[in-house]
């Protein structure tokens, strides 16, 4: 059981929107910054957002992040077949004093 | 351009131990934190271990501490993770990533493509 919940699996057509959601608590997300990876099958993750809302150079502005409270959400838009992938949130939980990630999401583009 | 390389992984059996490393290039390595992170077969991302910068702070994930140990050597540029006892729940792609920090929050902007550890008999 992860510390940061996150859907298992979301699915959308291309060119429409999708979010995914991750939620954890005052100690994790309430008081430290999120970030968000995309793995895409065989490979290692890939920074995607940083600072809950920030994009490392080179990743598209359809890719943003938002944080409210003890919740994060990463959304997509236009997607594309090449956005398929797997997606982790992760953060510092300051109680446990360890890096937490989310359970991952498997993104499905119709 | 930066550059992680793990080495080490392989086939073990339960209760043997074995020595990752991660050689670190295109960037001053003595000044970054570096963690470990491992998924097993079709499973998530699971954080197993952070040294700071100078090798002076190490934290674990619940689940290794005890069993593994994190160290790092600046003038080799080049991360280990010395795991111990292994069992079959260890079997997973190892990952070592750099961590980016200026101020604000943390995140891991490079990662190694992964050495495979498979625990069998």
């Amino acid at each position: 059981q992860s510390v940061l919940t996150q859907p298992p699996s979301v699915s959308a057509a291309p060119g429409q929107k999708v979010t995914i959601s991750c939620s954890g608590s005052s100690s994790n997300i309430g008081n430290n910054y999120v970030c968000w990876y995309q793995q895409l099958p065989g490979t290692a993750p890939n920074l995607l957002i940083y600072d809950n809302n920030k994009r490392p150079s080179g990743i598209p502005d359809r890719f943003s992040g938002s944080k409210s409270g003890t919740s994060a959400t990463l959304g997509i838009t236009g997607l594309q077949t090449g956005d398929e992938a797997d997606y982790y949130c992760g953060t510092w939980d300051s109680s446990l004093s360890a890096w937490v990630f989310g359970g991952g999401t498997k993104l499905t583009v119709l | 351009q930066v550059q992680l390389v793990e080495s080490g992984g392989g086939v073990v059996q339960p209760g043997r131990s074995l020595r990752l490393s991660c050689a670190a290039s295109g960037f001053t390595f003595g000044s970054s934190s570096m963690h470990w992170v491992r998924q097993a077969p079709g499973k998530g991302l699971e954080w197993v271990a952070v040294i700071s910068y100078d090798g002076s702070n190490k934290y674990y994930a619940d689940s290794v501490k005890g069993q593994f140990t994190i160290s790092r050597d600046n003038s080799k540029n080049t991360l280990y993770l010395q795991v111990n006892s292994l069992r079959a729940e260890d079997t997973a792609v190892y990952y070592c990533a750099r961590e980016a920090y200026y101020g604000t929050g943390a995140y891991f902007d490079y990662w190694g493509q992964g050495t495979l550890v498979i625990v069998s008999s």
